[in-house]
Order: structure tokens, then C-alpha cells, then sequence
């Protein structure tokens, strides 16, 4: 998982609640990712930044808000907006946005619904 | 459409036997390829990955992979199986022209003693 971190490794959201997942990673990398993982179906990308203060929507980023306001730091929030949140969320980061960098992944974040 | 497929839900080795995860994809042009492994309630690590040259490459714990254009494949391979390698293994691919990683639904490879 090298060095980038999530918290909090479970986390329980009730009907109507907005939470935020963290990610933090020290490798100095510039582009950070956040996934979501479903069982059976692999991962899909939600929202990606390849520089401070500028992200762009994955593949499935509806009900979903993320910030760049630090190189380390890239918050994902679940908005109530998201209906069907319970999933195991994945960050992960590279040393730049080109294309053939590797992305390193953090040890994922569980979110389950109340 | 771009996508990745592993055909095998769950591949079922026996320790000390070759093992061979399969992988195809249907991306345009000459795009990225990369395998990772998941433990149980862990991330994913990176294992190998192919951008150009020799069609073999090899990866992490004695894993490698071999490209094959004209098939549009790219199985992850290793000579001798390892109990401790039963994990659930994904291939990813990225296109040159894009950012996001397509990762197939992964295969979940159960080594027995």
C-alpha cells in the first residue's frame, strides 16, 4: 500500500448523511484517482486529479464531490445524493497523468449504509 | 467501446504447478497493460505492466506477463504456484489517448497444498 493512506477503514452512513473519505499520500506524486469496487464487477473510476486544484469526473462521479486543495491530499465525499454508496472505495495516485504511469493504490475505505 | 475481459471467474491451481490468468482486451490502438492483486479487505498492488518492447515482462513475486498483439491478450503468468499467491488478480488497461484505468472484473485464483 506504500504511502498513501486512507481513513477510516469502515465507515457507516446514515439516510440523508453527506461523509467524507480521506486520502493522503507522501510520495509527491502529482495525479491522484478515487475507485469504487463492487463485488464481481472490478473497478470504476469516480473522479481523478492530475494537478492541485483542478479534478475531472471518472466514469461514474454522480453523487460524488472530491477537492485538490493539496498535492498530498485528494477528500472524497459521498453525497446523499448517491443512492447506492455501499461499496469499498479505492485511492490511489501516480507520479504524473501520463498514461503510462503506474497507479498505486491505498488500503481502501468501506463504507456501509445504516 | 473499450473494455477488459478475464474470461475465468476463479482458476484453481495445485502448489508447485504453472499458473496462467487470462486477459483480453478491446481497446484502440497500442494502449498501457498492467496487472494488479488484492488480498482480502486489502488495496490493490502492482505486479507488472507492459509499454513496449520485449513481449514478455516480468513483475513482482516471480509473476510475468506475455503480450500478444494479433490476440489482443495479455495473460499473467508464473512457472511454479505458491499457496500464498490465492488472491483475486485484475487486469487493467490504459489507452494512450486517456487517463482512467479499465479494469476487467478480476479472477480469483485459489492455490491448494
Amino acid at each position: 500500500d506504500g504511502g498513501i493512506t486512507q481513513s477510516p477503514k469502515y465507515l457507516f452512513r446514515k439516510e440523508g448523511q453527506n461523509v467524507t473519505l480521506s486520502c493522503e499520500q507522501n510520495l509527491n506524486h502529482d495525479a491522484m484517482y478515487w475507485y469504487r469496487q463492487d463485488p464481481g464487477q472490478g473497478l470504476r473510476l469516480i473522479y481523478y486529479s492530475h494537478i492541485v486544484n483542478d479534478f475531472q469526473k471518472g466514469d461514474i462521479a454522480e453523487g460524488y464531490s472530491v477537492s485538490r486543495e493539496k498535492k498530498e491530499s485528494f477528500p472524497l465525499t459521498v453525497t446523499s445524493a448517491q443512492k447506492n454508496p455501499t461499496a469499498f472505495y479505492l485511492c490511489a495516485s501516480s507520479s504524473s497523468g501520463g498514461n503510462s504511469e503506474t497507479q498505486y493504490f491505498g488500503p481502501g475505505t468501506r463504507l456501509l449504509v445504516l | 467501446a473499450q473494455s477488459v475481459a478475464q474470461p475465468e471467474d476463479q482458476v484453481n491451481v495445485a502448489e508447485g504447478n504453472p499458473l496462467t490468468v487470462k486477459c483480453t482486451y478491446s481497446v484502440s490502438g497500442n494502449p498501457y497493460l498492467f496487472w494488479y492483486v488484492q488480498y482480502p479487505n486489502r488495496g490493490l498492488q502492482f505486479l507488472l505492466k507492459y509499454i513496449t518492447g520485449d513481449n514478455l515482462v516480468k513483475g513482482s513475486y516471480g509473476f510475468e506477463a506475455e503480450f500478444n498483439k494479433s490476440q489482443t491478450s495479455f495473460h499473467l503468468k508464473k512457472p511454479s504456484a505458491l499457496v500464498s499467491d490465492s488472491a483475486l488478480y485484475f487486469c487493467a488497461v490504459r489507452p494512450r489517448s486517456g487517463y482512467a484505468l479499465n479494469f476487467g472484473k478480476g479472477t480469483s485464483l485459489l492455490v491448494t497444498p
